[in-house]
C-alpha cells in the first residue's frame, strides 16, 4: 500500500530559527515528490517538486532534499518568519500524467516571535 | 503560474438542501480536475477524478449520487453536494491538471446546519 509518513506531527520554533521536516514514503513506482504549504483554511501551494534524479531543490528559504534509495525527503526552512506558520504536506506521485497523489498527514509548524 | 479558483469560498446551507461548488482553471486548460475533502487536522482525501466530457471516477466509499461532478469544459468543473447533512460539513478543495502537475484551488468551506 502506498503511504507517506511525515514527522514531526507538529513543531514550534522561534522566529529566525531554522527547522527541518521529514518525509518517508513507500510509493512505488516513484515518479516525483512534492512539498506543499497549506495555510489554515486555504488550498495547498506548491513549494518544490523533485523527480527521482534530483537530490535537492530550493525555493527561496525552502530547500527540499530527496534520497530515492532510502525513500526519504526533507524540507529545510531557513531563517523562519511568522508567515511560515502553516501545515507542510509531503505528496508523492507514482505515475506521470494525471495520476493520483499520495498525501502525507502534514507537519503543523508554528513560528513564535 | 497556473491559477485555479473556487466559488464560493465558504457556504452555509440547511440540512436537506443542495449546494454547488465551482472550480475554474483561469489561465490554462484542465483536461483533468480532482475533488478533495479535508477534515480538521487531517490531510486531503481524494473524492473523485473528472475528465472533460466524461463521467467522473469516484474513490471507494464516495457516493456518486450524493456528490455530483460535472466537468463540462476544459476550464470548469462543478461539485454538487445533494441533500446535504451536517456530516458533509468539510473543506472541499479542487485541483486542475493540464499536464502532469496539479494546481490546487483555495478551497470551499461548507457548513451544513
Amino acid at each position: 500500500k502506498n503511504q507517506v509518513e511525515q514527522s514531526p506531527q507538529s513543531l514550534i520554533i522561534l522566529e529566525g530559527k531554522n527547522c527541518t521536516l521529514q518525509c518517508n514514503y513507500t510509493v512505488s513506482p516513484f515518479s516525483n515528490l512534492r512539498w506543499y504549504k497549506q495555510d489554515t483554511g486555504r488550498g495547498p501551494v506548491s513549494l518544490t517538486i523533485m523527480t527521482f534524479s534530483e537530490n535537492t531543490k530550493s525555493n527561496g528559504r525552502y530547500t527540499a532534499t530527496l534520497d530515492a534509495d532510502t525513500k526519504q525527503s526533507s524540507l529545510h526552512i531557513t531563517a523562519s518568519q511568522l508567515s511560515d506558520s502553516a501545515s507542510y504536506i509531503c505528496v508523492v506521485s507514482a505515475n506521470f500524467g494525471n495520476e493520483k497523489l499520495t498525501f502525507g498527514t502534514g507537519t503543523r509548524l508554528t513560528i513564535i516571535p | 503560474g497556473a491559477v485555479v479558483s473556487q466559488h464560493p469560498s465558504w457556504v452555509i446551507c440547511k440540512s436537506g438542501t443542495s449546494v454547488k461548488i465551482e472550480c475554474r482553471s483561469l489561465d490554462f486548460q484542465a483536461t483533468t480536475m480532482f475533488w478533495y475533502r479535508q477534515f480538521p487536522k487531517q490531510s486531503l482525501m481524494l473524492m473523485a477524478t473528472s475528465n472533460e466530457g466524461s463521467k467522473a471516477t469516484y474513490e471507494q466509499g464516495v457516493e456518486k449520487d450524493k456528490f455530483l461532478i460535472n466537468h463540462a469544459s476544459l476550464t470548469l468543473s462543478t461539485l454538487t453536494v445533494t441533500s446535504a447533512h451536517p456530516e458533509d460539513s468539510s473543506f472541499y478543495i479542487c485541483s486542475a491538471s493540464g499536464g502532469w502537475e496539479q494546481y490546487f484551488g483555495p478551497g470551499t468551506r461548507l457548513t451544513v446546519t
